[in-house]
């Protein structure tokens, strides 16, 4: 049980296109999805925390206009990379509180080109 | 603030070998502390996890000992499978927030 879907786990696109990004909780309701970063040999980056219904939280320095993120559901929550540059290529998961603890979607490799 | 530091990696070991992939903290008060892995393919995945002093988490022959005087949390096994080859996460617990190390991945070799 407890079981995030993310997808997709790669993609790339052209500088100035928009990617998004879906996490689905399976078998739980998840009223909280945390939304991570990672760069390469660097630490896991909270950008923003997500809420059912209401605004996301984001974190210090995570531009809100560029990083779209959607709550509509209880089991969805959505991150669009808008406008996207090269240096926004990076490692993006998500994870929502369970049961179980903490549970994460397996990873969106983004390269952007 | 709170950070968290692991080991960089890879890390090769042989099968059977004696496996430790050290993790020290920075941290106010007293945070839980957890040991993540993430399998080739899929997400991360909670292995152990300690939430005081002295207290040992365990799980699938992985150990770790929550130190406080050394501000450690180093992840050992005695002797390692090729399964175990992953890449794993440390982590503390401050308030909602997870604070994670860069992670070490490990490569064990029949």
């Amino acid at each position: 049980g407890a079981v995030v879907s993310q997808h997709p786990s790669r993609v790339i696109c052209k500088s100035g296109t928009s990617v998004k990004i879906e996490c689905r909780s399976l078998d739980f309701q998840a009223t909280t999805m945390f939304w991570y970063r990672q760069f390469p040999k660097k630490s896991l980056m909270l950008m923003a925390t997500s809420n059912e219904g209401s605004k996301a939280t984001y974190e210090q320095g995570v531009e809100k206009d560029k990083f779209l993120i959607n709550h509509a559901s209880l089991t969805l929550s959505t991150l669009t990379v808008t406008s996207a540059h090269p240096e926004d290529s990076s490692f993006y998961i998500c994870s929502a509180p369970s049961a179980r603890g903490y549970t994460f979607g397996s990873g969106t490799r983004l390269t952007v080109v | 603030g709170n950070s968290v530091t692991q080991m960089e990696g890879p890390v090769t070991l042989s099968e059977e070998a004696f496996l430790t992939i050290n993790c020290t903290y920075t941290a106010t008060g007293y945070p839980s502390l957890f040991w993540y892995v993430q399998y080739p393919g899929e997400g991360l995945q909670l292995l152990l996890k300690a939430t005081k002093a002295d207290d040992k988490g365990s799980n699938k022959g992985f150990e770790a000992t929550y130190r406080k005087e050394t501000t450690s949390f180093h992840l050992e096994k005695g002797s390692v499978q090729v399964s175990d080859s992953a890449v794993y996460f440390c982590a503390l617990k401050s308030n909602y927030q997870l604070i994670w190390g860069a992670g070490t991945k490990l490569i064990i070799k029949p």
